[in-house]
């Protein structure tokens, strides 16, 4: 079935450090994907999107391509912040019909002053 | 921006009790889910609803049901709460699942 694969954290880094989180899926078709991102104590917001392949999604110096042919869609920020620490999540939602969210298990992102 | 409303940020139960997780959307979106998140276990659906009174079963619906007689609102309800039931649960809209969720704050339950 349709599936999601992040890679584990914790991730750590220093401020202005470049961030990659990666993030793979399998699914038939032409899923969306989306990246959620989730602070301390609080739900997930929806950080970007991408609808088709070669999309790019971007917000709040996030970006992240959707790759058809890796199958890939990797969350990047050139420069992060102290307050970007958080969990991030991958997901896709399957092509065709009645579908629901399915989540990766999300990454833990520590970024240190 | 749509809003989902969860009824409260923390909540304390006692083993056996009946209790109601409130969730509430202001955008008019058929779809309706809940979650619960648990440390190394990830997001698990429990329920969801793609029109009032209208319900579906997710992965763990065990010791759980739900309720949709308004379109805006959907409960999940505890029948009888026990301590493994204690998690973060939250709640999400959507209108196409192409567009994504919207999710409320979560409900931090605890039950002893």
């Amino acid at each position: 079935g349709d599936s999601v694969t992040q890679m584990e954290g914790p991730v750590t880094l220093s401020e202005e450090a470049f961030l990659t989180i990666n993030c793979t899926y399998t699914a038939t078709g032409y899923p969306s994907l989306f990246w959620y991102v989730q602070y301390p104590g609080e739900g997930l917001q929806l950080l970007l999107k991408a609808t088709k392949a070669d999309d790019k999604g971007s917000n709040k110096g996030f970006e992240a391509t959707y790759r058809k042919e890796t199958t890939s869609f990797h969350l990047e920020k050139g420069s992060v912040q102290v307050s970007d620490s958080a969990v991030y999540f991958c997901a896709l939602y399957p092509s065709g019909g009645y579908n629901k969210l399915i989540f990766g298990a999300g990454t833990r992102l520590a970024v240190h002053p | 921006d749509v809003k989902v409303t969860q009824s409260s940020r923390y909540l304390v139960k006692r083993t056996g009790e009946k209790v109601f997780l409130e969730c509430v959307q202001d955008m008019d979106h058929e779809n309706m889910f809940w979650y619960r998140q648990d440390p190394g276990l990830g997001l698990r659906l429990i329920y969801f609803s793609y029109d009032v009174k209208m319900k579906e079963k997710g992965d763990i619906p065990e010791g759980y049901s739900v309720s949709r007689e308004k379109k805006e609102r959907f409960s999940l309800i505890l029948e009888s709460a026990s301590t493994n039931q204690t998690s973060m649960y939250l709640c999400a809209s959507s209108f196409r699942g192409t567009n994504g969720y919207t999710f409320g704050s979560g409900t931090r339950l605890t039950v002893v």
